[in-house]
């Protein structure tokens, strides 16, 4: 299957601070890539998907200005956390598909905000 | 719209027990349908896939087949191992959009 890489895998910042997370598509072009949210023992929670070169369509009920998601090329797409509080710390997981075929997922970033 | 319902969990056998774990959807046209696991501080793998109706996806002894007329896909596995323990999710891809399932977490004792 093709690979999607998620960078960091691991991040603890500090209130009120910014933080990016990478998600990549190594061995294809993925023209739709999205951003889910797993809260501990529970499911995937769909963020926002986001098509290249357009703006993300964010799900009902979350902030777009507090999660800001850029996907400028068909192998990248990046979710910042804008000035988190410790109730943003979750896992963050992307996939990302090309031209209708099935999603395939990063290895997931989790965060904490101390 | 698109979703998906999974039995609840969690769920706890001993080892070489049969596993059925039951996963229903609501979508319109064609959708594919997956299983994904998901071990302790990992993102998720895919465990099988069935892209249309009367597939059957299998991998690793697991099975689910893809039932059109019952909108089912659900997962079995004919004798469970401890390292099986994790949390299943039933997915649904249509339409460029995708649906988890609540997930099932699985526990395996010896």
């Amino acid at each position: 299957g093709a690979v999607v890489s998620q960078h960091p895998s691991r991040v603890i910042c500090k209130s009120g601070t910014s933080v990016k997370i990478e998600c990549r598509s190594l061995d294809f072009q993925a023209t739709t890539m999205f951003w889910y949210r797993q809260f501990p023992k529970q499911s995937l929670m769909l963020m926002a998907t986001s098509n290249e070169g357009s703006k993300a369509t964010y799900e009902q009920g979350v902030e777009k200005d507090k999660f800001l998601i850029n996907h400028a090329s068909l192998t990248l797409s990046t979710l910042t956390v804008t000035s988190a509080h410790p109730e943003d710390s979750s896992f963050y997981i992307c996939s990302a598909s090309s031209a209708n075929t099935e999603a395939f997922f990063g290895q997931g970033t989790r965060l904490t905000v101390v | 719209g698109n979703s998906v319902t999974q039995m609840e969990g969690p769920v706890t056998l001993s080892e070489e027990a049969f596993l059925t774990i039951n996963c229903t959807y609501t979508a319109t046209g064609y959708p594919s349908l997956f299983w994904y696991v998901q071990y302790p501080g990992e993102g998720l793998q895919l465990l099988l896939k069935a892209t249309k109706a009367d597939d059957k996806g299998s991998n690793k002894g697991f099975e689910a087949t893809y039932r059109k007329e019952t909108t089912s896909f659900h997962l079995e596995k004919g004798s469970v191992q401890v390292s099986d323990s994790a949390v299943y999710f039933c997915a649904l891809w249509n339409n460029n959009d995708m649906r988890f399932g609540a997930g099932t977490r699985l526990t395996v004792k010896p």
